[in-house]
């Protein structure tokens, strides 16, 4: 059974700072892995994709991938109170299936 | 592009009744999955259709559901006879079969059994 691991939270934080999101994964063979954002009562959309290790930045975003540690996590920098929101990790099976196991989510709120 | 469509948005129902939902994918998109998302359990895979192909349906819970793609613009997921329990958002998410691409949702349908 192939697992996804997030701190349900809710993880809160002021307005401007950063929120720190993290995930753990049980797939020694995963290669792709991606952030959704999801609000209320919404569809998850994507916000991040990375596949190799180190980090990765687009505009207030970074994901950060350590595939020995099987850890991937996502910065939010200077965080908004529209940034409110869960967030899903999820990561592609190994053995070219492409099919993502998502965890539960991290509920984030970013207090004025 | 007119992103994943589902419909209904809304279905309450009782149960015992025979629930039908229905998604149109993205064109040219060849993987489609249903997924269930409640509280309890989050983001469910029910099943994976790959060029109009269920290649897992490891996830549907059991006999009451069945799931169908035609063609590759069309697929329904069918509950039936429908419980309390299925009450849930049931969305529907297309992608091209390959490394790194991502999937886009439908708006989903909110499935109520009384």
């Amino acid at each position: 059974q192939k697992e996804v691991e997030q701190n349900s939270g809710p993880l809160s934080v002021p307005e401007g700072a950063i929120a720190s999101l993290n995930c753990t994964y049980s797939d020694r063979g995963s290669q792709s892995f991606f952030w959704y954002r999801q609000y209320s009562g919404k569809s998850p959309e994507l916000i991040m994709f990375i596949y190799s290790n180190g980090d990765k930045e687009d505009g207030r975003f970074t994901a950060q991938l350590n595939k020995a540690s099987q850890y991937v996590s996502l910065l939010i920098r200077d965080s908004q109170p529209s940034d409110s929101a869960t967030y899903l990790c999820a990561v592609n099976e190994s053995g070219g299936s492409y099919i993502p196991t998502f965890g539960r989510g991290t509920s984030l709120i970013v207090h004025p | 592009d007119a992103g994943v469509i589902q419909s209904p948005r809304h279905e309450v129902t009782e149960m015992g009744q025979e629930v039908t939902l229905r998604c149109k994918p993205i064109s040219g998109h060849n993987s489609l999955f249903w997924y269930r998302q409640t509280m309890m359990r989050g983001l469910e895979l029910l099943i994976y259709f790959n060029n109009n192909v269920p290649i897992d349906d490891s996830g549907m819970p059991e006999d009451r559901f069945s799931a169908k793609m035609p063609n590759a613009s069309f697929s329904t997921l069918k509950i039936q006879p429908s419980e309390p329990r299925d009450s849930a958002v049931y969305f529907c998410a297309s992608s091209v079969h390959r490394a790194g691409s991502p999937l886009h949702f439908g708006n989903g349908t909110r499935l109520t059994v009384t």
